[in-house]
């Protein structure tokens, strides 16, 4: 059972906005930390897409975008690209000094 | 370019034991916080230990504590996890990790080192 929770899966035609959630507790998100995110393709190590909740590092097309509010946060995936099929796993913080992610989230394009 | 290069995995008894290493390169090693995370087959990241820059500070899951200690080398670039008393449930790909921020943000990444625990 992951400390973060995300969605296991969600789905989308090319073109089409899709969004991954991530819900926390008062321990991780809610307490101020910051939210990542990361993209895993297949057979690949995972790289961070989103730091800080929002800013995308150097590379990162600009059709993802993050956002935190609360105890949450959330991926957008604008413009859905076939190479976008991946797995997305969103990683705090957490108070009892230890990192923490979510279960993944697996997005396939139609 | 920042690299990170994973090595030492192996095929493993349950009970037994494995030192992972992490050659760092491209960046100032001493520098950064480093951290481990591992992906058991089919599953989702797993945290799993992070020092601080300094050494000072070392931090564990649950799952893992007592068994594994996460050190580093900074005249060698090179981070290690030392792995004691290993389960079958420790069986997974292992990642090494820089780890920056208060809130352990983890780029790059390596490629992994693949641990696999069975008798």
């Amino acid at each position: 059972q992951s400390v973060l929770t995300q969605p296991p899966s969600i789905s989308g035609a090319p073109g089409q906005r899709v969004t991954i959630s991530c819900t926390g507790s008062s321990s991780n998100i809610g307490a101020g930390y910051d939210v990542q995110w990361y993209q895993q393709l297949p057979g690949t190590a995972p790289k961070l897409l989103i730091c800080a909740n929002t800013i995308r590092p150097s590379g990162v097309p600009d059709r993802f975008s993050g956002s935190k509010s609360g105890t949450s946060a959330s991926l957008a995936i604008n413009g859905l690209q076939a190479e976008d099929e991946a797995d997305y796993y969103c990683q705090s913080f957490d108070s009892s000094l230890r990192g923490v992610f979510g279960g993944g989230t697996k997005v396939t394009v139609l | 370019e920042v690299q990170l290069l994973e090595s030492g995995g192996a095929l493993v008894q349950p009970g037994g034991s494995l030192r992972l290493s992490c050659a760092a390169s491209g960046f100032t090693f001493s520098s950064h916080a480093m951290s481990w995370v591992r992906q058991a087959p089919g599953k989702g990241l797993e945290w799993v230990s992070t020092i601080s820059s300094s050494g000072g500070g070392t931090y564990y899951d649950d799952s893992v504590r007592g068994r594994f200690t996460i050190s580093r080398d900074d005249s060698k670039n090179t981070l290690y996890l030392q792995m004691n008393s290993l389960r079958d449930e420790d069986t997974a790909v292992y990642y090494c990790a820089r780890t920056r921020s208060a809130s352990w943000w983890f780029d790059p990444w390596g490629q992994g080192t693949l641990v696999t625990v069975s008798s």
